[in-house]
């Protein structure tokens, strides 16, 4: 079935350093890939949509200066947290629409940690 | 309901025991209801996506219903096995932008042997 390989799984780093995460279709071809971020005890909440050669779109209140987002190719989609503050500290998980049928396949996520 | 709802939050059950769970969500611009299977530092897995009124469908020992009229869809589980443990995620889709999933907090499911 198709993966979605997800690195790093966990970060951390000191605040106002930036960290890029990665997430890699393996199998498939992913012209489009979603991002999720997840604060403790809530639920998973849609920060970006980043379409392969053309920007990404944000959801209301997701701050596109600090949330950079990377498709320059049909296999791998990049977020990169800019001038990170301990505030950005949560799970982020990817995921792409797999073509079959309604579904959507996830990467493993990222728990970043900034100090 | 506005959001998507889940319960129990958690669940402690005894090996062999069957169990369900409750995913609230709003019934207007309904397109489809996604279960997920998400065991720590794995990625979730998808057990069903349903989309018609009255839907059942079934994955070994687990299955789900679905009324998208009144907004409420139940995950079944028959028989629960300690690998059974995990948080179990509902997502409704409601359409208007691919991908644009609301979940619920999900239900944490621990079957003890």
């Amino acid at each position: 079935g198709a993966v979605v390989s997800q690195h790093p799984s966990w970060v951390i780093c000191k605040s106002g350093t930036s960290v890029k995460i990665e997430c890699r279709s393996l199998d498939f071809q992913a012209t489009t890939m979603f991002w999720y971020r997840q604060f403790p005890k809530q639920s998973l909440m849609l920060m970006a949509t980043s379409n392969e050669g053309s920007k990404a779109t944000y959801e209301q209140g997701v701050e596109k200066d600090k949330f950079l987002i990377n498709h320059a190719s049909l296999t791998l989609s990049t977020l990169t947290v800019t001038s990170a503050h301990p505030e950005d500290s949560s799970f982020y998980i990817c995921s792409a629409p797999t073509g079959e049928g309604y579904g959507y396949t996830f990467g493993s996520g990222t728990r970043l940690t900034v100090v | 309901i506005l959001n998507v709802e889940q319960s129990p939050q958690s669940l402690h059950v005894q090996e062999g025991d069957s169990t369900n769970f409750t995913c609230s969500f709003p019934s207007s611009n309904f397109y489809a209801l996604h279960w997920y299977r998400w065991e720590t530092a794995k990625s979730p897995e998808a057990l069903f996506v349903m989309t018609l009124n009255g839907d059942e469908k079934k994955k070994g020992r687990i299955s789900a219903t679905l009324n998208t009229k009144e907004g409420y869809s139940y995950l079944y589980i028959k028989g629960s096995q300690p690998e059974d443990s995990a948080t179990y995620l509902c997502a409704s889709d409601r359409g208007s932008t691919l991908g644009r999933l609301y979940f619920g907090r999900g239900t944490q499911l621990t079957v003890w042997p």
